[in-house]
């Protein structure tokens, strides 16, 4: 994901509707991605991740595709609740060599509309 | 089971003073990592640990920054002298060694004020 300085980019969803969000990452080396949920005043939180081999994973309301061909990551949550509302970001990881070092992008964030 | 624990969560203080930040990874954490978060910035890897052993400190802005890891358990990173524009949100993450990468778990941070 890139940085984006002083504005992050902000999704907007009514309750109950999916969610999509989306990040470009820039290594074509990174093997390992994770997606974090961030929430006011406190450090993110480590909602789901899949390595390179895999093309997409499952977890509970969430599942992230990779597609490896354009460098794109995205994250889906099903039936948005209210208390997903928090900042979003992707990390990616080069490999062994950068030991578990990761690469934040700038973030998504996430607002639910009752 | 306990999370990454940092201590305090807020500190204030006036320019030219040390600062001292506190990390307690999780127990069996081989990896300890020190991010600096602002807004025009974003999540800025500092410094890494593994196994006590600082790795990759490139992240680090300045001589005035410094960090330590004298056991498994503990970590701190300091500043001295400490200046406004460090002012920003500081976390602590720790992360397994395993097969394969894994992910890093994060403490609720340290958000630091300089006057």
């Amino acid at each position: 994901g890139e940085s984006v300085g002083l504005h992050l980019p902000t999704l907007s969803v009514q309750e109950g509707d999916n969610s999509i969000i989306n990040c470009a990452y820039s290594n074509s080396a990174s093997d390992y991605f994770i997606w974090y949920k961030q929430e006011s005043g406190k450090g993110p939180q480590f909602i789901i991740d899949i390595r390179s081999n895999m093309d997409k994973r499952q977890g509970q309301r969430v599942t992230v595709l990779l597609n490896k061909t354009v460098k794109h990551l995205s994250l889906q949550i099903a039936a948005t609740q209210p208390g997903d509302s928090a900042v979003y970001f992707c990390a990616e990881n080069t490999g062994e060599a950068a030991g578990n070092k990761l690469t934040f992008g700038g973030g998504t964030r996430v607002l639910v509309k009752p | 089971d306990a999370g990454v624990i940092q201590s305090p969560r807020h500190e204030v203080t006036e320019m030219g003073q040390e600062v001292t930040l506190r990390c307690k990874p999780i127990s069996g954490h081989d990896y300890l990592f020190w991010y600096r978060q602002t807004m025009m910035r974003g999540l800025e890897l500092l410094i890494y640990f593994n196994n006590n052993v600082p790795i990759d400190d490139s992240g680090m802005p300045e001589d005035r920054f410094s960090a330590k890891m004298p056991n498994a358990s503990f970590s701190t990173l300091k500043i001295q002298p400490s200046e406004p524009r460090d002012s920003a949100v500081y976390f602590c993450a720790s992360s397994p060694q395993g097969r394969g990468n894994q992910p890093q778990h994060f403490g609720d941070g340290t958000r630091l004020s300089i006057l």
